[in-house]
């Protein structure tokens, strides 16, 4: 696809369930964020990706939170025990060779019961 | 903790009129300078990129830094009701060691263009 691509696009669950969130990103962009945004609020940074590079895992919220990339490319973010609190849009962004110049999916809506 | 501070607004303004949205950022390491702009239930996406001292014009947008200051702007001259929206300012780290920063977001400043 031509853009950055997010599943589920919404996802309802009860509380102390797991999710899993994937990001396709767009192919030949070597930099994969994600970052959450709950209503009405600005941009949180929870991971970041690049390359073959240790990922910059300082913004995850809890060790409930992680995040893989397989081969470079696709990624998935998980978060453990879910809690209301969690609720928000989690945004997938990816970018080539300027740091900074991202291109977003349209985001995954969850919402915990 | 690194910090990117923004006007929530609203912003209000006559069409017509020139919009300016102002934000300023902690990090004197900080060399790279952006404007998102984001849509009511739709993600980000980029308008503008800057890097040096000065002013960048595109089309309507013009971007506006000034590092001593530690302080970016945007304005949007003949503001359209299209262009209603909230802007995000980001700021990519300074990159200390080698490792690349990381890009944070202000809260964003929503604008609403008033026919």
């Amino acid at each position: 696809g031509a853009g950055v691509s997010q599943s589920p696009s919404n996802k309802v669950t009860e509380k102390g369930k797991d999710v899993e969130l994937r990001c396709d990103p767009i192919s030949g962009h070597t930099a994969l964020y994600w970052y959450r945004q709950s209503l009405g609020q600005g941009l949180e940074f929870l991971i970041y990706f690049q390359g073959n590079s240790a990922p910059d895992k300082s913004g995850l919220p809890s060790d409930r939170f992680s995040a893989e990339r397989t081969g470079g490319s696709v990624s998935t973010l998980t978060i453990q025990r879910t809690q209301q609190e969690d609720s928000a849009v989690y945004l997938c962004a990816s970018s080539v060779r300027l740091a900074g110049e991202l291109f977003f999916g349209e985001g995954s809506r969850l919402t915990v019961l | 903790q690194k910090e990117v501070e923004q006007n929530s607004g609203p912003l209000s303004v006559p069409e017509g009129a020139i919009a300016s949205l102002n934000c300023t950022y902690s990090d004197r390491g900080s060399q790279s300078f952006f404007w998102y702009r984001q849509y009511s239930g739709k993600s980000p996406e980029l308008i503008m990129s800057i890097y040096s001292n000065g002013d960048k014009e595109d089309g309507r947008f013009t971007a506006q830094l000034n590092k001593a200051s530690q302080y970016v702007s945007l304005l949007i001259r003949d503001s359209q009701p299209s262009d209603s929206a909230t802007y995000l300012c980001a700021v990519l780290e300074g990159i200390y060691g080698g490792s690349q920063g990381n890009l944070i977001f202000g809260k964003g400043t929503k604008l609403s263009v008033k026919p």
